[in-house]
């Protein structure tokens, strides 16, 4: 199975309202972490990264937490907006293929 | 800055026959990636260009899918004879490294085999 997956299928938050979307992985060598958007006909687009050496960073509105100890990572979007509506996925680097491993997504709602 | 462009945007065909997918990735960008996406589920790869080498293709399903990039720029995708479980959203990506860092996507081709 896939080593990255994700705790909730959806999420429905209200406008303004802060958004965590969470992330597993199960590959302790992973040491780069990707999130990304995607929209309703759309590619993947990138959002913000993190490296296993790092525990937070921070972008515009989204922040990137990353707990190595239980293997857990999460994006806080701030303010959420109905244009964060979209499937987010997160995806790991690891192995000595260097490959990136996606997670199932988990769609997030922004109610008006 | 031009993105990852691909074409076309829908293909439909019928199981047994054969389809081809273009990818023109961003300029400069060495590294070219070919994933599947099946509905519901995450991007998986199928295959990874360095120029116009073949770095990484484990997961591509050689009896029936090939890729190239003869020019180390642009890239076809093709598949020959599709199967029914084909049907998915093949996205190109491209990245100017080559350690599956900060990929940047195409819209992707979404295909339907019937």
């Amino acid at each position: 199975g896939e080593s990255v997956g994700l705790h909730l299928p959806t999420l429905s938050v209200q406008e303004g309202d802060n958004s965590i979307i969470n992330c597993a992985y199960s590959n302790s060598a992973s040491d780069y972490f990707i999130w990304y958007k995607q929209e309703s006909g759309k590619g993947p687009q990138f959002i913000i990264d993190i490296r296993s050496n790092m525990d937070k960073r921070q972008g515009q509105r989204v922040t990137v937490l990353l707990n190595k100890t239980v293997k857990h990572l999460s994006l806080q979007i701030a303010a959420t907006q109905p244009g964060d509506s979209a499937v987010y996925f997160c995806a790991e680097n690891s192995g000595s293929a260097r490959q990136l491993t996606f997670g199932s997504g988990t769609q997030l709602t922004v109610l008006p | 800055e031009a993105g990852v462009a691909q074409s076309p945007r829908y293909k439909i065909i019928e199981k047994r026959q054969s389809v081809a997918f273009w990818c023109n990735p961003i300029s400069g960008h060495a590294t070219l990636y070919w994933y599947q996406q099946i509905l519901g589920q995450g991007p998986k790869l199928l295959i990874q260009f360095q120029n116009n080498g073949v770095v990484d293709d484990s997961q591509l399903p050689k009896d029936r899918f090939s890729a190239e990039r003869l020019k180390g720029v642009d890239s076809t995708l093709k598949i020959q004879p599709a199967k029914l479980e084909d049907s998915a959203v093949y996205l190109c990506a491209s990245s100017f490294g080559k350690g599956h860092e900060k990929l940047f996507f195409g819209s992707g081709t979404q295909l339907s085999v019937l």
